[in-house]
């Protein structure tokens, strides 16, 4: 079974500058997450989607931060502008009903 | 709303022995699930071993097991036999069981990085 796919591994960009990353799940996966990991800290949720619909997008800064599912199936998350508070490894994972979910390597992003 | 906290940043352990991470967590629900996740450097994070609130009987899986105090909310990690490939920052997450589908989101703790001494 392929697992969670993520692209890019790394970016670096300039404050005020936007960026997209993207993420395949796991074949028949109907949730997919976004989550935030601060250096030092443990990952925190940014917003997940069952299917293509928004399930909790609480803790996403609507301002700046926006995510689309479309076809229910990859991912895109997309920062604009960025700030330096971004920087930040940005992780996806997915999961079947009654599963654990399955993470992929991540995007580590560098704001300058 | 649900906390997860470790308070050691940092374990060591010398190969083949034993090491015991910590976790507590608050919340107010009855159902819910616990996880350990391992994440190695630059590498992506797996599932070590979880635990449903229900089930008395602690976790294992080969020389990983799990003390879990319901009534303390107290969650530790044990690792017997420490090998090499174990250094990594280890990760306690809850996840509430309110959801039917089990699909909802995980809360982390901050994290142990665990060194491994050869």
């Amino acid at each position: 079974e392929a697992g969670v796919a993520q692209s890019p591994r790394y970016k670096i960009i300039e404050k005020r500058q936007s960026v997209a990353f993207w993420c395949n799940p796991i074949s028949g996966h109907a949730t997919l997450y976004w989550y935030q990991q601060i250096l030092g800290q443990g990952p925190k949720l940014l917003i997940q989607f069952q299917n293509n619909g928004v399930v909790d997008d609480s803790q996403l800064p609507k301002d700046r931060f926006s995510a689309e599912r479309l076809k229910g199936v990859d991912s895109t998350l997309k920062i604009q502008p960025a700030k330096l508070e971004d920087s930040a490894v940005y992780l996806c994972a997915s999961s079947s009903e009654n599963q654990p979910q399955h993470f992929g390597d991540g995007t580590r992003l560098s704001i300058l | 709303a649900q906390t997860v906290t470790q308070s050691q940043p940092e374990m060591s352990v010398q190969e083949a022995e034993t090491v015991t991470l910590s976790c507590t967590y608050d919340t107010s629900e009855s159902d819910y699930y616990l996880f350990w996740y391992k994440q190695p450097p630059s590498r992506q994070m797996i599932l070590v071993i979880r635990q449903e609130a229900y089930k008395q009987q602690n976790a294992t899986e080969n020389r990983f097991s799990v003390n879990f105090q319901k009534a303390a909310k107290s969650f530790s990690l044990k690792i017997s036999d420490s090998q090499l490939g174990d250094a990594a920052m280890y990760f306690c997450a809850y996840r509430s069981g309110l959801d039917s589908s089990n699909t909802g989101k995980l809360i982390f703790g901050q994290g142990t990085t665990l060194q491994v001494k050869p």
